[in-house]
């Protein structure tokens, strides 16, 4: 079935330093989403995508639209203990569902 | 604005059992969708409602059932649960079920145990 290929898996980084992360899909996708999930709580929506090529930030986050439409990329400057956390790319199947189909994640830890 | 909330936040039942889940989404929000997830196959769709009606199912047996009330609210159901069954069940609406700038808000989950 369809996958979302997130990579890296995993991240330990110092306090201070700017993360990337990507995401990467064999198929098209018409909005690309990037959600952070903490300990005991749901995802939370951070950025949302809808044009290829479009780059948009919230604060230090920002990410991009590949211009494919097959991929995307968030990147975190100047990171923050606060910042740890599962960070999920995500895309809808099927044009604007409500089907959502989410890459496997990557773990952030921040040391002080 | 409150945001999307679920109830019961834990849950312990044993195999066999049947179990509830409750969502209400953010007001006037219509559409809710519910995931599945687990460690080992991460956040997995598993229906969609919108106006009372499914309009999206995800790859699960028929034991996993839903439905939406006409205030949007929506209960999910897992008859005859088994040991894989345990996992944190997620609830996400939004305002309505297609268009641009619509996205799902998700709520805290409901966290489940068969034992």
């Amino acid at each position: 079935g369809q996958q979302l290929n997130q990579s890296p898996q995993s991240m330990f980084i110092q306090e201070g330093e700017d993360v990337s992360m990507n995401c990467t899909s064999s198929s098209i996708f018409n909005t690309w989403l990037w959600y952070k999930q903490e300990p005991g709580e749901g995802p939370v929506l951070l950025i949302a995508l809808y044009k290829a090529g479009e780059l948009t930030s919230n604060g230090r986050l920002t990410a991009q639209f590949g211009i494919t439409r097959k991929d995307s990329f968030l990147n975190i400057s100047a990171s923050i203990p606060s910042d740890v956390g599962i960070y999920f790319c995500a895309g809808p199947l099927g044009g604007n569902t409500g089907k959502l189909i989410f890459g496997q994640g990557t773990t952030l830890q921040v040391k002080p | 604005k409150a945001g999307v909330t679920q109830t019961p936040r834990y849950l312990i039942k044993t195999r066999g059992q049947q179990v509830t889940l409750s969502c209400s989404p953010i007001s006037g929000h219509r559409s809710v969708s519910w995931y599945q997830q687990t460690p080992g196959q991460g956040l997995q769709f598993l229906f969609e409602y919108f106006s009372e009606t499914q309009r999206n199912k995800g790859n699960f047996p028929g034991r996993f059932s839903g439905r939406q009330f006409s205030n949007s609210r929506s209960e999910m159901n897992v008859s005859t649960l088994e040991l894989g069954d345990s996992a944190l069940y997620l609830c996400a609406s939004r305002r309505t079920s297609q268009g641009i700038g619509n996205e799902q808000f998700f709520g805290p989950g409901t966290r489940l145990t068969v034992l």
